[in-house]
Order: C-alpha cells, then structure tokens, then sequence
C-alpha cells in the first residue's frame, strides 16, 4: 500500500477564515512532508517531520501552522491567508527522510482557493 | 546556478518514438535521484528512482545516472499518448530537490 491519502480535495477560505488539511498514511513511514506548488511550478517545500519532530521550516509565513498529532497524521492549519497562498497543497512521506529509503510517494493534493 | 536545471520543454514525440528527457544537478555530495510524472491538476507520481551510476530499467522506462557528470536521464521507449504529463527530475540533498519540469507530449 503506498497510498497517502489528503482531505480536502478542494477547499475555498476567505482571508478571515481558520482552516485545516489533512494527511494520513499508513505505510509506517516515519517522514512526512508539506509542499506547496503553483501552477506549472515545481512543488516547493514547506515543512518536514521526521520521527514526529519538526525538522525543517523552510522561512514559511507563520500564518501557515503544521501539526504531527502521530507518525501517521499530519496536518496543516491555516489562517489569515493571502490570494497569493492559493495554490496546490501537497503532502508527502517517506520511510526515512535520507539514506536509500527517501523515495517520497505523495497525497492527491488539495487544491486552495484563498479569496 | 540552480540546484537541479531541466530543460522546460516542451518536448514533442510522435507515438511509438522514444522521449529522452535530461536533468543536470549542482550537489556533487546528493545520492539518490528520481523522476515523478505528473498530469495536469494531478499530483507528482513516483516512477523511478536510481541511487547508483549506470542505467535501471522497469518497463517501458530507462534511468540513467552519471555521477561524474552530475547528470541524470530518462528514457521513455514506445511513447504512448498516455505519457503526456510533465515530468520532475528531484534530488535529495537531504531534503528533495526538484527541478521546473520537462513538458512532454506524444502525438498519435
């Protein structure tokens, strides 16, 4: 099973609003990813969790919070968001966040309209 | 310099023809490389990954990595309309790297 699964597929907030995505996987991977990706951009990175600890914030605004309740669940709250923040958000996870077992398998996304 | 350069496409091939698709990184130290597929609206889709010098092939896909080179390809034979998607050439340098994408498209 090398499914990540993300809720919601589409999600439309104003900028007053407070609102979460969700990751979850079940593969026992032990690192878990936020990217962001703009249209016909690469996927940029925003946050990893490695064993449940933040590792890196990639100079993220803090109007974006990450979450890792369990090595499964990851989720990403938000809130006083921009138009520009309308993107893409991906997660990914990976059974190690280096050596030979980094591939990275991604959720289906979830598509944010920020108005 | 960008830490992974691919050429932006796009990239056109006739049905049946083989799609080659280059990817050059700047991290002398990075160890594992891989090439995701991603369709319009979709997400990246993982579809090969190689961690050592010389070619691995799965299918209808060939990866090649040179290491003294710093270059890294794909090889896609008997293209099918199907393949059409962009596709990302990511390096970990520790964290994962990708690069704009190439644009591919297969003509029937």
């Amino acid at each position: 099973d090398t499914e990540v699964t993300q809720t919601p597929k589409h999600l439309v907030m104003g900028m007053t609003n407070k609102k979460s995505l969700k990751c979850e996987q079940h593969m026992g991977h032990r690192a878990m990813y936020w990217y962001k990706q703009k249209a016909k951009k690469p996927p940029e990175l925003m946050f990893v969790y490695s064993y449940e600890k933040l590792s890196i914030n990639e100079s993220v605004p803090s109007r974006f919070s990450p979450e890792c309740p369990n090595s499964s669940l990851l989720n990403l709250h938000l809130h006083a968001l921009q138009p520009e923040d309308s993107a893409l958000y991906l997660c990914a996870s990976s059974q190690d966040r280096a050596g030979s077992n980094n591939e990275q398998f991604f959720g289906p996304g979830t598509r944010l309209t920020v108005l | 310099q960008k830490e992974v350069e691919q050429n932006s496409g796009p990239l056109s091939v006739p049905e049946g023809a083989i799609a080659s698709l280059n990817c050059t990184y700047s991290d002398r130290v990075s160890q594992s490389f891989f090439w995701y597929r991603q369709y319009s609206g979709k997400s990246p889709e993982l579809i090969m990954s190689i961690y050592s010098n010389g070619d691995k092939e799965d299918g209808r896909f060939t990866a090649q990595l040179n290491k003294a080179s710093q270059y890294v390809s794909l090889l896609i034979r008997d293209s099918q309309p199907s393949d059409s998607a962009t596709y990302l050439c990511a390096v970990n340098t520790g964290d994962m790297r990708f690069g704009a994408g190439t644009r591919l498209t297969v003509k029937p």
